[in-house]
C-alpha cells in the first residue's frame, strides 16, 4: 500500500464548477500537508500548505486536513478553464526537516469552458 | 531568468549509455533534490542534498548518482541507462525560511524528458 493515495482522474467539470480534490494517507506522523499544481509541461509549484490539521483558505482554493480520518482536500470554487492542470498532494514528517515530501500520484483537471 | 534550470530539456539514449542531467540554481537555496515522475505512480525522490557536502540517498536511488558541484548545482547520472528509467525528471530547490517547515516549498525546475531506447 502506498503512503499517500490520490485518485488521477482525469476530472472534468464545467466552468464555474466546485471541485474537490482529495488524498488519503497512512501514516499518522504527517503534519505538514501540501498541494502542488502543474501545468502541461512545466514543473510543479506550490499552490497551498497546511501544518496540523484544519482548512486554510486562500482566494478560490481552500485545503482541508482531517488527520483523524488521513484526510486531506483541496476545494476549488468558481473554476476557470486555467484551473486545467494536475493537483499534487505532499505530505512530509514534522521531525525530520528535511524537506523530504511523499506525493501523491496527481489527480488531472480539466476544466471546459 | 529561470529561478531552476534543468539542461537538457530533452534527451533519447540507448541502454549502456552514461546520461548526465545538470541542475542550476540561483534562489540562493542550501537544499537541492532529483524526482523522477511517471505515470501513475507521481513523484519520487532520487537523491537530496543539505549542502555540498551532504549527500542523501532518496526512495529510488539504485541505477542513479549525483554531484553537488556546488551551492548553485547538482548533477544526476545514471551511469548505465536502462529503458525504464524513461521518466520525466526534475530538479528542486528549497531553503531556509521564518517557519519550520519552510523546506516544504520546493522550486522546481522545467524538468528533462529522457528517453531510453
Amino acid at each position: 500500500q502506498k503512503e499517500v493515495e490520490q485518485d488521477p482522474g482525469p476530472l472534468s467539470v464545467p466552468e464555474g464548477a466546485i471541485v474537490s480534490l482529495n488524498c488519503t494517507y497512512s501514516n499518522s506522523a504527517f503534519q505538514y500537508f501540501m498541494w502542488y499544481r502543474q501545468y502541461s509541461r512545466k514543473g510543479p509549484e506550490l499552490l497551498m500548505y497546511t501544518y496540523s490539521s484544519g482548512n486554510k483558505e486562500d482566494g478560490r482554493f481552500t485545503a482541508q486536513v482531517d488527520k483523524s480520518s488521513k484526510y486531506i482536500s483541496l476545494f476549488i470554487r468558481d473554476s476557470q478553464p486555467s484551473d486545467s492542470a494536475t493537483y499534487l498532494c505532499a505530505m512530509s514528517l514534522f521531525s525530520s526537516n528535511t524537506g523530504k515530501l511523499i506525493f501523491g500520484q496527481g489527480t488531472t483537471l480539466q476544466v471546459k469552458p | 531568468d529561470a529561478d531552476v534550470t534543468q539542461t537538457p530539456r530533452n534527451r533519447i539514449t540507448k541502454t549502456g549509455k552514461r546520461i548526465m542531467l545538470e541542475c542550476s540554481q540561483t534562489k540562493g537555496h542550501d537544499r537541492m533534490y532529483w524526482y523522477r515522475q511517471d505515470p501513475g505512480l507521481g513523484l519520487r525522490l532520487i537523491y537530496y542534498s543539505f549542502d555540498v557536502k551532504d549527500i542523501n540517498k532518496g526512495e529510488i536511488s539504485d541505477g542513479y548518482s549525483v554531484s553537488r558541484q556546488a551551492q548553485a548545482k547538482f548533477s544526476l547520472s545514471l551511469e548505465s541507462a536502462i529503458p525504464n528509467q524513461t521518466a520525466l525528471y526534475f530538479c528542486a530547490t528549497s531553503g531556509q525560511g521564518a517557519t519550520s517547515g519552510a523546506y516544504n516549498e520546493q522550486f522546481f525546475g522545467p524538468g528533462t524528458r529522457l528517453t531510453v531506447l
